[in-house]
């Protein structure tokens, strides 16, 4: 057991590009969570799997944001046209079922 | 009403000390508690898990819930300086799939 990993790290971009961020979570765990945070906050849902199914999305998820599991394992989100304010510490989650849930150790995204 | 509610802190107490970190809820079909640990700068780390009104003990932490009173705390006894952190708690509404529903989080800070 590794852990949940994702990629890359940081991330600075210019306003109006588009980003891709990587999940791959625990390997025997078939639900995978994505989650915001920005500073002095808690995190806020975003998105989740269950195998490959993308079974709930957030009002937060804007239509610039888009979510893929493709073979229920790893996971990418991608924002596209970035705006100012979707700089924040992005988080991948998974867990088996409904248990307990496993955090990696996130993606800073930071646009200028 | 927030969904989850803590104390934004800090709060400080002394090494040696026992550090109560409070919680409410306004769900009252939320079904699990979790509390996290979050250094600054990284991805939040789970503590504890709590399901059942009453305590649970692991190691120096306690979780207590109340689900009449719409209440969770997180109890550290003989508090150490490296539990300085922000903690989180976070619950999971009843049928939504697992996503789990954060409060702001309370900064504890230890003194030596």
């Amino acid at each position: 057991d590794t852990g949940v990993s994702q990629d890359p790290r940081h991330k600075i971009t210019k306003r109006g590009q588009n980003v891709t961020f990587r999940c791959d979570p625990i390997s025997e765990h078939n639900r995978l969570y994505w989650y915001r945070q920005t500073l002095g906050q808690g995190p806020e849902f975003l998105t989740y799997f269950q195998n490959e199914a993308q079974l709930e999305k957030s009002r937060l998820l804007s239509d610039r944001f888009s979510a893929e599991r493709p073979k229920g394992s790893f996971s990418t989100l991608e924002i596209q046209r970035t705006e100012q304010g979707d700089s924040a510490m992005y988080l991948c989650a998974s867990s088996f079922g409904n248990h307990e849930q496993y955090f990696g150790p996130g993606t800073r995204l930071t646009v200028t | 009403q927030k969904e989850v509610e803590q104390n934004s802190g800090p709060l400080s107490v002394p090494e040696g000390a026992i550090a109560s970190l409070n919680c409410t809820y306004s769900d009252r079909g939320s079904q699990s508690f979790f509390w996290y640990r979050q250094y600054s700068g990284k991805s939040p780390e789970l503590i504890m898990s709590i399901y059942s009104n009453g305590d649970k003990e692991d190691g120096r932490f306690t979780a207590q819930l109340n689900k009449a009173s719409q209440y969770v705390s997180l109890l550290i006894r003989d508090s150490q300086p490296s539990d300085s952190a922000t903690y989180l708690c976070a619950r999971v509404p009843y049928n939504q799939g697992g996503k789990l529903i954060f409060g702001q989080g309370t900064e504890l800070s230890v003194k030596p």
